[in-house]
């Protein structure tokens, strides 16, 4: 059973637009949730994380918005950029868990 | 050197060749891990290490055998592998086990191939 669940498998976004990738999760002691960056030809990289005590965290142009009773979270990158464009991947854990669980990944094309 | 590196890039074997992959973690941290990356699938967990505790994924086939000689040190040993073992094999480490607080730091993978 695949633990967290990611949409869409693809997303292409036009520069300048909102680039916005779903998660859901069933297991309600997960409260880590980070995504992850990799560009091709590189392993995935920390991008922003988020504990369920907040609703939404942004970084610059990367924001995580957290629905706890809905088990959702999502990537929102505003005012994408060409050099934006890799795979996604959202994942879930519990503090004291020994692994991440990750969802299948979404490939994002900003085009110029 | 900073990070997680790995060793080699790049790997052609055929079914009955042995081979290793290799990380070194430069971080300081204590649990070590080796997943599995194949195309539109979820990473896969394989071995976890730490000073604490050794963590298999009993779904991994005996055909991959990790060993880990300290903290710093993460090997795969692979043996008689078979075409669909083919994927891009990604080492991480975290600062312990049990405590993910700040996320893995991912190597940037050995890219297998089995002919």
């Amino acid at each position: 059973q695949q633990q967290v669940k990611q949409s869409p498998q693809s997303l292409i976004v036009q520069k300048g637009g909102i680039s916005i990738i779903n998660c859901a999760y069933e297991n309600t002691a997960f409260d880590y949730f980070p995504w992850y960056q990799q560009f091709p030809g590189k392993g995935p990289a920390l991008l922003i994380a988020i504990r369920p005590d907040v609703s939404e965290k942004k970084e610059g142009r990367f924001t995580i918005s957290f629905n706890k009773s809905a088990k959702q979270f999502s990537l929102h990158i505003m005012d994408s950029q060409p050099g934006d464009s890799a795979t996604y991947f959202c994942a879930a854990s519990s503090r004291t868990g020994n692994q991440f669980y990750f969802g299948t990944g979404t490939s994002l094309t900003v085009i110029p | 050197e900073t990070g997680v590196t790995q060793t080699p890039r790049h790997l052609v074997m055929g079914m009955t060749n042995k081979k290793s992959l290799k990380c070194e973690q430069h971080l300081g941290h204590n649990a070590m891990y080796w997943y599995k990356q194949s195309a539109k699938k979820p990473l896969e967990l394989m071995f976890v290490y730490s000073l604490e505790e050794r963590v298999e994924n009993n779904s991994v086939p005996s055909r991959f055998s990790p060993e880990c000689p300290n903290s710093s040190h993460l090997f795969l040993h692979l043996h008689t592998l078979q075409p669909e073992d083919s994927a891009l094999y990604l080492c991480a480490s975290s600062q312990g086990f049990r405590q993910l607080d700040y996320g893995y730091t991912f190597g940037s993978g050995t890219r297998l191939t089995v002919v």
